[in-house]
């Protein structure tokens, strides 16, 4: 299948900005997603991008999609503790099943206080 | 409202033992699916079900099998597990009948083939 990147772990500040990056590589991919895992929980779809889109904005998230680069990236704002978890890119690899996923590796985000 | 559930949610087998994953959904959802997560990897395909009835195969097939019960129930089963298999496995649903929807997962089973 193809792959997805994205750097595995990032540590931030309470209160700053969290920017996680992920590529990759099908083109066809109609929707991206990013999910969030907590600790021993299953997975929550945190938000999702349709690939005609560019940017897409959800309370304290945001997302951004370069098509030409094969670049997602999710930015929080203003990070909480809650928001520690490792959060996964993911791309739809059909359109006749829309669980069909190809996920990246995960990255670990730990907030400090 | 459940949503996914999965039993067992812990399972440590021997190596060459057999045992059977459940998956239920209450959501009325038509596709189900088994993915497996292992550390640096990310969640891989393992089984997918479109629909009571069908299934097909994902990335990582091989050691295992599934059954699609009915449309509330897909279960994983390993007939001969090995230490390979040791992983955090996660069912997902969601409903491919309408334009778009997300897929919905469960809280993983966790199982360590010894």
């Amino acid at each position: 299948g193809e792959d997805v990147e994205q750097s595995l772990f990032l540590s931030v500040r309470e209160g700053d900005s969290s920017v996680i990056n992920c590529t990759y590589t099908d083109s066809s991919s109609t929707y991206l997603y990013w999910y969030k895992q907590e600790p021993g929980a299953g997975l929550q779809l945190l938000t999702y991008i349709f690939s005609n889109m560019d940017m897409k904005q959800d309370q304290r998230l945001t997302v951004l999609l370069n098509k030409k680069d094969k670049h997602l990236s999710l930015r929080i704002a203003d990070t909480q503790t809650g928001d520690s978890a490792i959060y996964f890119c993911a791309e739809s690899i059909t359109t006749d099943s829309w669980g069909k996923l190809q996920f990246g590796a995960g990255t670990q985000v730990v907030v400090t206080p | 409202n459940a949503g996914v559930t999965q039993t067992p949610k812990f399972q440590v087998l021997k190596t060459g033992q057999s045992m059977t994953l459940q998956c239920a959904q209450d959501m009325n959802h038509n596709s189900m699916y088994w993915y497996r997560q292992d550390p640096g990897m990310g969640l891989r395909l393992i089984y997918y079900s479109a629909s009571e009835g069908t299934t097909d195969k994902g990335e990582v097939p091989n050691g295992y099998n599934v059954s699609r019960l009915n449309k509330r129930e897909f279960s994983l089963r390993l007939e001969s597990a090995a230490p390979s298999q040791t992983s955090v496995y996660f069912c997902a649903s969601n409903s491919d009948i309408v334009l778009y929807t997300e897929a919905f997962f469960g809280q993983g089973t966790r199982l360590t083939v010894v």
